[in-house]
């Protein structure tokens, strides 16, 4: 069962314009909500993250909105460029004693065209 | 530093080889974790260790699959026989956990292509 559904599957958006990826949840004992980055050939990476005792975080052109009460957080992308062609993971982590995993959504796949 | 290094990048094998996949974590981190990614199933966590002790493997598929870190410079992900259905890329990945949950250092992965 994916404890974390993320959605949509790939995502195309003209350079300039907002990019939005959306993930929700339903166990309440997640703590912390990171998303991270892949290149092609490449890791993942950690891009931002955020804890529920907030509802935005923001870094640069990347934004993370929290809805504690929807269980729902998404990523903005602003002034989305051709550089931040890449698949995009939300992930959340279990505050259960002695477990440090992430749960991974299934990813979305972003394409910003010229 | 170096970030977690993975070995080999690429492997090709046939059906029922053995196959091995080697990880060096970031030095002074205590957590490792062993990722598979496909396009069917996009990221899963197969195991991860703190301390060179297995916490939870419940990701892995199945007894064909294990995995060992005698130290904490070291862990290997073993499949044994290997099936064409193994074939993904498999990343390692590290953290510093001290209190609460640490950032995930991923390495560059092994693409396995089983035949």
């Amino acid at each position: 069962q994916q404890q974390v559904k993320q959605s949509p599957q790939s995502l195309i958006v003209q350079k300039g314009g907002i990019s939005i990826i959306n993930c929700a949840y339903e166990n309440t004992a997640f703590d912390y909500f990171p998303w991270y980055q892949q290149f092609p050939g490449k890791g993942p990476a950690l891009l931002i993250a955020i804890r529920p005792d907030v509802s935005e975080k923001k870094e640069g052109r990347f934004t993370i909105s929290f809805n504690k009460s929807a269980k729902q957080f998404s990523l903005h992308i602003m002034d989305s460029q051709p550089g931040d062609s890449a698949t995009y993971f939300c992930a959340a982590h279990h505050g259960r004693t002695g477990a440090n995993n992430l749960f991974f959504g299934t990813g979305t796949r972003l394409t910003v065209i010229p | 530093d170096a970030g977690v290094i993975q070995s080999p990048r690429h492997e090709v094998t046939e059906m029922g080889q053995e196959v091995t996949l080697r990880c060096k974590p970031i030095s002074g981190h205590n957590s490792l974790f062993w990722y598979r990614q496909t396009m069917m199933r996009g990221l899963e966590l197969l195991i991860y260790f703190n301390n060179n002790v297995p916490i939870d493997d419940s990701g892995m598929p199945e007894d064909r699959f294990s995995a060992k870190m005698p130290n904490a410079s070291f862990s290997t992900l073993k499949i044994q026989p290997s099936e064409p259905r193994d074939s993904a890329v498999y990343f390692c990945a590290s953290s510093l956990r001290l209190a609460g949950v640490g950032e995930q250092f991923f390495g560059p992965g092994t693409r396995l292509t089983v035949l």
